[in-house]
């Protein structure tokens, strides 16, 4: 089975612009949820998706959103850059059973300059 | 709110020692589960613990959950220089069996050679 792929792998920004990226899950997980990986603040939780339904959101601005389309792939959008969204944005995916581990992809390093 | 704490942050052994690195809950978790992250890599799951005072094994790892459920701890015997990364616990958020994880701060591991 393929892994949870993310798109682009990295991107530069500069302040103020607006960012989407992108995660298709393993086949057959429709749970996708993202994750911000700073050094200071760790991995974070932005949110997570199911059959298209935003399930859980983080204490992050409304500045960063996202959506899940009906094959599971799910986009996340980041407006208004601000230099402290510098970080790896990691998303995961799992199956619908109950504590189901995370499948994290590689992650999208998002630089703002 | 919940939180996950994880201690030591940085762990420096020599090639062959033992290493240990311990989470604690601020609340009770109905599971925990530990990731290992290569350095420029991306988190990837190890192993999920369940019931108290749970204790699995994994070659030269050795994962235990606390009787109380909010606390646990990894055990690596004999480090080798593959071991090389950083570990993280995870716990759902309140009841939560989603993709919904709060994440320790890690401990990244170093071994000498």
């Amino acid at each position: 089975k393929a892994g949870v792929t993310q798109t682009p792998r990295y991107l530069i920004k500069t302040r103020g612009q607006q960012v989407t990226l992108s995660c298709s899950p393993i086949s057959g997980h429709r749970s996708v949820s993202w994750y911000q990986q700073t050094p200071g603040q760790g991995l974070q939780f932005l949110f997570e998706y199911f059959s298209e339904t935003q399930r859980n959101k983080g204490n992050f601005p409304g500045r960063f959103s996202g959506r899940q389309f009906s094959n599971s792939r799910s986009e996340m959008n980041v407006s208004t850059l601000e230099l402290g969204d510098s970080a790896l944005y990691l998303c995961a995916s799992s199956p619908v059973s109950e504590r189901s581990p995370l499948h994290f992809g590689n992650g999208t390093r998002l630089t703002v300059t | 709110g919940q939180q996950v704490m994880q201690i030591p942050q940085y762990q420096h052994v020599q090639e062959g020692e033992d290493f240990t690195t311990y989470c604690n809950s601020s609340t009770t978790l109905s599971n925990i589960q530990w990731y290992k992250q290569r350095p420029g890599g991306h988190p990837v799951f190890l192993i999920q613990l369940v019931k108290s005072g749970e204790v699995k094994k994994q070659k030269r790892l050795t994962f235990q959950f606390g009787e109380a459920k909010k606390n646990s701890s990894l055990h690596i015997t004999a480090t080798q220089t593959t071991d090389v990364g950083t570990y993280f616990c995870a716990g759902p958020a309140g009841s939560s069996n989603t993709g919904k994880l709060i994440f320790g701060q890690g401990t990244t591991l170093q071994v000498k050679p």
